[in-house]
């Protein structure tokens, strides 16, 4: 399943509102799906899984929707730690695969 | 506290053999699929393949299969990635990374610091 990720950088102001999409090839089997975070220099940290599950001590800022083979990573009110990059992984078949990312940047 | 420990930054020539750590600690280490993933020099994610370390069952993503191996030895909580001849396209960071809880959970919750690898003549 190839991922698509749009757009691929996102100029916004703190306190802005972000929206990050993610399409799928195909069906994603039960929507499978996860989104990462990643800042420079450091390892990946799980937002999202199943693609609206928010992982264990993460922000309500971050949520995850989902309609039909789009997903969509939502952060409300940006602060200065959520620029980053943004990947989403889908994890319904194998192999698993990530999209290419989302960078975040401050406008 | 789960914690994943990785090994350091290697160097290394085109057709040396590598092998590379990754140390798991606060959770039951024989019950968590590991899973391995390549970050290219300014680029994006790659699932490498995963390793049971309580049978050491692997799978291999196709792009990996045959290229590297990997392995665990639970008796130390600790996972392997390994080259037998690194080409300069292997130049990466590594990641380790434990799965999530159930065999559906097939995305990363906890992520070791990476190992940087660089193949250079």
């Amino acid at each position: 399943i190839v991922l698509t990720q749009s757009p691929g950088t996102l100029s916004l102001s703190p306190g802005e509102r972000a929206t990050l999409s993610c399409r799928a090839s195909q069906s994603v089997t039960n929507n499978q799906l996860a989104w990462y975070q990643q800042k420079p220099g450091q390892a990946p940290r799980l937002l999202i899984y199943g693609a609206s599950s928010r992982a264990t001590g993460i922000p309500d800022k971050f949520s995850g929707s989902v309609s039909g083979t789009d997903f969509t990573l939502t952060i409300s009110r940006l602060e200065p730690e959520d620029f980053a990059v943004y990947y989403c992984q889908q994890y319904g078949s194998s192999p698993l695969t990530f999209g290419p990312g989302t960078r975040v940047d401050i406008k | 506290e789960v914690q994943l420990v990785q090994s350091g930054a290697e160097v290394k020539k085109p057709g040396e053999s590598l092998k590379i750590s990754c140390k798991g600690s606060g959770y039951d280490f024989t019950t968590y699929w590991i899973g391995w993933v390549r970050q290219m020099p300014g680029k994006g994610l790659e699932w490498m393949g995963f390793i049971y370390p309580g049978d050491s069952d692997t799978r291999f993503s196709p792009s990996f299969q045959g290229r590297v191996t990997i392995s665990a030895d639970k008796s130390i909580s600790t996972a392997y990635l390994q080259w037998s001849s690194l080409q300069s396209s292997d130049t990466a960071m590594y990641y380790c990374a434990r799965r999530g809880r159930y065999t559906y959970s097939q995305y990363f919750e906890h992520w070791g610091q990476g190992t940087l690898v660089t193949v250079s003549s």
